[in-house]
């Protein structure tokens, strides 16, 4: 099925832990995502990718870290996770970075304990 | 303050009603501009996206842009309780590489 999937779709982790959030998606886009979504602060942007082997920083990069070796997959990771990184976070992807409709995954709810 | 803003609601609006959604954003060179549903505990799904000043029509739903006042709105005719959900105005920005820029999003609630 065409689109972009993301795992796991929820996980409880314990404080101090590392963990990889995964986006995959086979729609060839050239840029992709990483948002999070928190009650009352609306989706921000963590990281961004607009093609293979480039990343940037979003509006709330800390304690966060993304790489895009292929087309296909970008991998959110939180080195040490925190109570505050609790959230929804929702990988995306445009055919070309800007001025065009993002494709979401389902979301991962990650609940950091 | 964000660069994309809209009341976050609720609003609600009886069935068959006029639903008016607002949005406004920071950026004068802002070149276009994306509404998106989504329902609780789903993702965000496109619905109307607009680059030119004046109305956009699809099916129930019309998209209003105001370059000079750096406004645009969604409004939805006809409302069905199938289109409560929460609203988000997107923009693409420059800071992130020109990832969406999402406002808060707007709840609305159509009652039978």
């Amino acid at each position: 099925i065409a689109g972009i999937t993301q795992a796991p779709t929820s996980q409880i982790l314990a404080a101090g832990r590392r963990m990889t959030l995964r986006c995959t998606q086979d729609m060839r886009h050239n840029a992709m995502y990483w948002y999070r979504q928190d009650l009352g602060l609306g989706l921000r942007l963590i990281h961004y990718s607009n093609t293979a082997g480039t990343t940037g920083k979003g509006e709330v990069p800390d304690g966060y870290s993304v790489s895009r070796a292929n087309t296909d997959d970008f991998p959110l990771t939180l080195a040490s996770a925190v109570p505050s990184q609790t959230s929804v976070y929702f990988c995306a992807s445009t055919p070309s970075p800007g001025n065009t409709e993002a494709f979401f995954g389902q979301g991962t709810r990650l609940t950091v304990v | 303050q964000k660069e994309v803003e809209q009341n976050s609601g609720p609003l609600s609006v009886p069935e068959g009603a006029i639903a008016s959604l607002n949005c406004t954003y920071s950026d004068r060179g802002s070149q276009s501009f994306f509404w998106y549903r989504q329902y609780s505990g789903k993702s965000p799904e496109l619905i109307m996206f607009i680059y030119s000043n004046g109305d956009k029509e699809d099916g129930r739903f019309t998209a209003q842009l105001n370059k000079a006042s750096q406004y645009v709105s969604l409004l939805i005719r006809d409302s069905q309780p199938s289109d409560s959900a929460t609203y988000l105005c997107a923009v693409p920005t420059l800071k992130g590489g020109y990832a969406l820029n999402f406002g808060k999003g707007t709840s609305l609630l159509v009652t039978p």
